[in-house]
């Protein structure tokens, strides 16, 4: 089975200060995401990658940024915290060449900012 | 804009009884639809798939169904147990392939009582 590794369930964090979400997946998979998922909302994309050292803006990336120097991590900066980025955050992978495979994902990091 | 909604938001429902859960989408031009389950702390898990040449499909007690020509979508759930009690997602992939290209609702919280 595949399994995505989120570094942290909880994380509280004050505004301003810089934050990094890690994500690491151990099956090899090319593609992986940055979502973030608020009530009423739906999940919504921050980017994503499609191998390594590439990255591609998703629909809502201001006030993130995105590191992918090993295939297997994923990381999601926010390099200063504000009150309205307080979300769940998502990470998820894919095989590419089987694009009707599904996403995979962690099991998420709750981000409060305060 | 690629959109899609899903009905009803909440539902509660006692033990042993189904359930029908919908979606709708307005997603071109159109590859494939997928249910998600989430429960509660969890990231996402795949339930099933539909493509565009597929009417119904089953997954246990699962049974999703497909009607390109409407572009709706149901998810029914027979004789439900507590361990359903879960939200349940629905996206909609277009044929561009892109990762950008997948079109999430934002789900039906469905609870199942003792």
């Amino acid at each position: 089975d595949v399994k995505v590794t989120q570094s942290s369930r909880y994380l509280v964090k004050r505004t301003g200060e810089k934050v990094f979400l890690e994500c690491v997946q151990d099956m090899d998979h090319e593609n992986m995401f940055w979502y973030r998922q608020d009530p009423g909302l739906g999940l919504r994309l921050i980017y994503f990658s499609y191998d390594v050292k590439m990255k591609e803006k998703g629909d809502i990336p201001e006030g993130y940024s995105v590191s992918r120097e090993k295939k297997e991590r994923f990381s999601l900066i926010l390099e200063s915290a504000s009150t309205n980025q307080t979300s769940m955050y998502l990470c998820a992978s894919r095989q590419q060449e089987f694009l009707n495979s599904p996403l995979h994902f962690g099991n998420g990091t709750r981000l409060t900012v305060t | 804009k690629n959109q899609v909604e899903q009905s009803p938001q909440s539902l509660i429902i006692l033990e042993g009884k189904n359930c029908t859960l919908q979606c709708n989408y307005t997603v071109s031009p159109f590859s494939n639809l997928r249910w998600y389950k989430q429960d509660t702390g969890r990231g996402p898990v795949s339930l099933t798939i539909m493509t565009f040449s597929e009417n119904t499909k089953s997954n246990g007690r699962y049974t999703a169904t497909l009607d390109a020509d409407t572009k709706q979508s149901s998810l029914h759930i027979t004789a439900s147990q507590l361990s359903d009690s879960a939200s349940y997602i629905c996206v909609v992939s277009s044929s561009s392939g892109s990762a950008r290209q997948l079109t999430f609702g934002s789900g039906t919280q469905l609870t199942v009582l003792p």
